[in-house]
């Protein structure tokens, strides 16, 4: 595997499921993300976690849980979701955090979420 | 707050007519501008980084350019292949990207 993967590719789930979204980066990088895409609306940047700390949780509600347990791999959990949530969900990395030259962001291939 | 405005919304052209699409951007202390590719249901596949006005970059038929408002994305005689959403974001003072709502190009044969 290159670059940054997401699994699943597609989710459907009910407003009492709970499911989770997995993301590896393969690029050795440091800084990983999470950003919620929906229709008409630009990217919406959710977390940042830099060297596995949590660095930003931008106003997300609860009901969406992040995990990093090492630099590689990045999780989303989901639990009681409404509607409105679905969407389609993208993880990033880049090689690190602060402003500079090495700040690229590259963007997995998404998670389709549709919640029932 | 930063702020980034794409235009147009959607844009058809032929196959071989060149066009160019904006991008508009209001930032504190611009760190750098990012152009991304996105085909629907896939993730925004990297193209360009922009660092200061004047700066030039290229890859096959696109050609980025920045001043210190605006970025153009220009394709030259483009292919259906070079379909897709192009988005546009910036990076200001902190670690966060600005994103536009994107341009969608539809390049028919």
């Amino acid at each position: 595997e290159t670059g940054v993967t997401q699994t699943p590719r597609h989710l459907v789930m009910g407003m009492t499921n709970k499911k989770s979204l997995k993301c590896e980066q393969h690029l050795g990088h440091n800084a990983m993300y999470w950003y919620k895409q929906s229709a008409k609306k630009p990217l919406e940047l959710m977390f940042v976690y830099s060297l596995e700390e949590r660095v930003e949780n931008n106003s997300v509600p609860s009901r969406f849980s992040p995990e990093c347990p090492n630099s590689s791999h990045l999780f989303l959990h989901l639990h009681t979701l409404q509607p409105e949530d679905s969407a389609l969900y993208l993880c990033a990395s880049s090689q690190d955090l602060t402003s500079g030259r090495t700040d690229t962001q590259y963007f997995g291939p998404g998670t389709r979420l549709t919640v029932l | 707050e930063d702020q980034v405005t794409q235009s147009p919304e959607a844009l058809r052209l032929q196959e071989g007519e060149s066009s160019s699409l904006n991008c508009s951007y209001t930032v504190s202390g611009l760190r750098g501008l990012f152009w991304y590719r996105q085909d629907p249901g896939k993730g925004p596949e990297f193209l360009f980084t922009l660092y200061s006005a004047g700066e030039e970059k290229e890859k096959e038929r696109l050609k980025a350019t920045l001043t210190k408002k605006e970025s153009f994305l220009h394709i030259t005689a483009p292919k259906p292949e070079d379909s897709a959403t192009y988005l546009c974001a910036v990076r200001g003072s902190n670690y966060k990207l600005t994103f536009g709502k994107g341009t969608l190009l539809t390049v028919n044969p």
